[in-house]
């Protein structure tokens, strides 16, 4: 059964930092891994889809990379901002098609 | 539609009572999934639905819960004699297969 852990489980920063949000899985059999974030009362919104082939994606201040055979991946923000400040989502998809997710990292980028 | 949507957006309901919360996916998406969150809890797994193929319904939790999708359109999640630990946020995806799944913004249920 895949689980999928985030660590750490919330993370205070002031503005402007560059930080890593990380996410493991135990099933290395993925189709591909999603990162989200969630504000407060809201639903989900897809940041960064990585397909199980690639190493890396970006997108602005986003990047994040997958290594499969280790179960790892991370999601790097350079540059914080306050508007940054949610809870990050990692979700794997293997063969059953559905989406694993971790419990998030609460992040708070502090002006 | 532009995106998913989800309704209502709030529910509340008395313990015992039958609720139908629906979904609307993106235009042409084939998957579409339920996703459960309670409080300070992650995401849980509910049904997942992709085209004409019987969907994949490991996540309901007990036989109380049921969902419908007709052909490539709307779901609709059932949730019979509600008891109060069914009190979640119940969010839907859609996707083309393989892509990114964009969620609807939930349905808040609370059972009093």
């Amino acid at each position: 059964k895949q689980e999928v852990t985030q660590i750490p489980a919330a993370l205070s920063v002031p503005e402007g930092e560059n930080l890593v949000l990380n996410c493991s899985f135990t099933d290395s059999a993925i189709y591909n891994l999603q990162w989200f974030r969630q504000d407060p009362g809201k639903g989900l919104t897809s940041l960064l889809l990585i397909q199980s082939s690639q190493r890396e994606q970006t997108s602005g201040r986003l990047n994040a990379s997958l290594d499969k055979s280790s179960g790892r991946s991370t999601l790097y923000i350079a540059a914080s901002q306050p508007g940054d400040s949610a809870t990050y989502l990692c979700a794997v998809k293997g063969k059953s098609e559905k989406l694993v997710f971790g419990k998030g990292t609460k992040l708070t980028v502090n002006p | 539609g532009a995106g998913v949507s989800q309704s209502p957006s709030n529910k509340v309901t008395e313990k015992g009572k039958d609720v139908e919360l629906r979904c609307d996916p993106i235009s042409g998406h084939t998957a579409l999934y339920w996703y459960r969150q309670s409080l300070g809890q992650g995401l849980e797994f509910l049904i997942y639905f992709q085209g004409n193929s019987a969907p994949d319904k490991s996540g309901l939790p007990s036989d109380r819960f049921s969902a419908e999708r007709t052909g490539e359109s709307v779901s609709t999640l059932t949730i019979q004699r509600t008891q109060q630990e069914d009190s979640a946020v119940y969010l839907c995806a859609s996707s083309l297969v393989g892509l990114v799944a964009f969620f609807g913004q939930g349905t808040r249920l609370t059972v009093v």
